[in-house]
C-alpha cells in the first residue's frame, strides 16, 4: 500500500534555531499534503494543507511565518518550525493524500523538543 | 458547529465486550468516511473505510447513516490490543478536504 515516510523522527533543538521536517510520498505522487500537530493527550490539529507549486493554505492561528512549508515536488512537502521555542514542542505529523484515491496516509511523525 | 463531532470517551471495557463508537458530520454532501487507529506516540494508521452498504473486517463493523449524519464503528470480542485512539475522517468530496474526529479513546481491561 502507499507508504508515507517522515524524518526526523526525533529531534532536539534550541530555544531561538530553526527546525526542518520532511514529509515524502514514497508510492505515489500526492498533490496535497496536510501537516498535524498534536500535543500530549490531545487530538490531531490541522496546521495547514501544502499543495504542490502554490502556497499552502494555513488554519486559523497558525502563523504561517513560523511554520514554513515548502511543497516544491509531488512527492516531498517540508515543514520549517522557524525561531523553536519550548512551547512548540509536539508531535508533528504528515499526511498525504493519493489523488485519485481519496485516502490519507500518514507519516510516522516527528517529535520535537526544543530545549 | 464543527464538521465532525465524536465522543472522546474514554471508553473502559472488560475483555470481550462489544464497543460502538459514533461519529457525526455537519456537512450532507461529504462523500468519503474513514475509521483511522492511533497507539499512544504512534500515527494514525487506516483502520477501514465506511461504505454506504457498510462493511465488515473481522470483528470490527463500520456503518454509515446518511439521513442522520453519522458513522459507527462497533468492536465485537474486545481484546486488550484494541486499546487505541480511533479517529473519524470525513472528506466532502473527492479533492483534499478531511475533517477529523477529536478521536475516541478505548481501553480495554483484563
Amino acid at each position: 500500500g502507499a507508504v508515507v515516510s517522515q524524518h526526523p523522527s526525533w529531534v532536539i533543538c534550541k530555544s531561538g534555531t530553526s527546525v526542518k521536517i520532511e514529509c515524502r510520498s514514497l508510492d505515489f505522487q500526492a498533490t496535497t499534503m496536510f501537516w498535524y500537530r498534536q500535543f500530549p493527550k490531545q487530538s490531531l490539529m490541522l496546521m495547514a494543507t501544502s499543495n504542490e507549486g502554490s502556497k499552502a493554505t494555513y488554519e486559523q492561528g497558525v502563523e504561517k511565518d513560523k511554520f514554513l512549508i515548502n511543497h516544491a515536488s509531488l512527492t516531498l512537502s517540508t515543514l520549517t518550525v522557524t525561531s523553536a521555542h519550548p512551547e512548540d514542542s509536539s508531535f508533528y505529523i504528515c499526511s498525504a493524500s493519493q489523488f485519485s484515491g481519496n485516502t490519507i496516509y500518514f507519516g510516522e511523525g516527528s517529535w520535537l523538543t526544543v530545549v | 458547529r464543527k464538521e465532525v463531532e465524536q465522543d472522546p470517551g474514554p471508553f473502559n471495557v472488560p475483555e470481550g465486550a462489544t464497543v460502538a463508537f459514533n461519529c457525526t458530520y455537519s456537512n450532507s454532501a461529504s462523500q468519503s468516511f474513514f475509521w483511522y487507529r492511533q497507539d499512544c506516540r504512534k500515527e494514525p494508521k487506516l483502520l477501514m473505510s465506511v461504505y454506504s452498504s457498510g462493511n465488515e473486517d473481522g470483528r470490527f463493523t463500520a456503518q454509515l447513516n446518511r439521513a442522520s449524519q453519522y458513522i459507527s464503528l462497533l468492536i465485537r470480542d474486545s481484546k486488550l490490543s484494541d486499546s487505541a485512539t480511533y479517529l473519524c475522517v470525513v472528506s466532502p468530496n473527492t479533492g483534499n478536504q478531511f475533517y477529523f474526529g477529536t478521536g475516541t479513546s478505548l481501553t480495554v481491561i483484563p
